[in-house]
């Protein structure tokens, strides 16, 4: 089965200042994909960013860019010029062909005027 | 991508009553999902919602406890029943166009406190 796992329950940064969630994850499949959800009070699920497996280059969407390592199954998030608006529970999700996806138990993040 | 409206939005129960949550998606999808989300924590999908067919449940979820419909394409519920105040949570619908690679999107998600 695949599991998720967010090791860091909380994280800080300072407003402006770059900050990376790290997220670490089990399979034994070759195709799949990974991503990041933000989810605000509001409670909405935000999809952040994504990633495909087969892809070697890192995706990158405005002030969020991700580090995936496929060898060692990591998949971390950086946020660079960190908002107030920033501020939400970070979930890393896996997905492979055909079935759901799975999700990390959460990085909550807070931003610091 | 897909809008997706999901009501109530939130609701307060009393126990042993059931409540249906309702989904509408603004077009075709392939795959339906239900999620439960306690309080604090992440996300655990209930079953996946087949169009035609039986919902696929996942372990720990049976379907006395939480039926689920899907008449069509765009459309889905999920009962609660007989509930107790341990199913107070958040429950969330989410769609994906496709099997593959494109991410699922999330309604907003219906709040349900039981008392």
């Amino acid at each position: 089965a695949q599991t998720v796992t967010q090791s860091q329950p909380e994280m800080s940064v300072q407003e402006a200042e770059t900050v990376t969630l790290s997220c670490t994850y089990d399979t034994s499949e070759s195709d799949y994909y990974l991503f990041w959800y933000k989810q605000p009070p509001s409670r909405q699920m935000i999809l952040v960013i994504r990633q495909e497996a087969y892809k070697q280059q890192n995706a990158t969407e405005n002030r969020f860019s991700v580090n995936f390592q496929k060898a060692a199954k990591s998949f971390s998030l950086k946020i660079s010029d960190s908002q107030l608006g920033d501020a939400a529970m970070y979930f890393c999700a896996y997905r492979s062909a055909g079935n759901d996806m799975r999700f990390g138990a959460g990085t909550r993040l807070t931003v610091k005027p | 991508s897909a809008v997706i409206s999901q009501k109530p939005s939130r609701d307060i129960c009393q126990r042993g009553t059931s409540l249906t949550i309702q989904c509408q998606v603004d077009s075709q999808v392939t795959m339906m999902f239900w999620y439960r989300q306690q309080p604090g924590q992440s996300l655990t999908l209930i079953a996946t919602a087949n169009q035609g067919s039986e919902a696929t449940y996942e372990s720990g979820f049976v379907i006395d406890k939480f039926p689920i419909s899907r008449p069509n394409l765009t459309f889905s519920t999920l009962t609660v029943s007989n509930m107790s105040p341990e199913d107070s949570s958040i429950y969330l619908c989410s769609v994906s166009r496709d099997s593959n690679n494109q991410p699922q999107h999330f309604g907003d998600g219906t709040r349900l406190s039981i008392l």
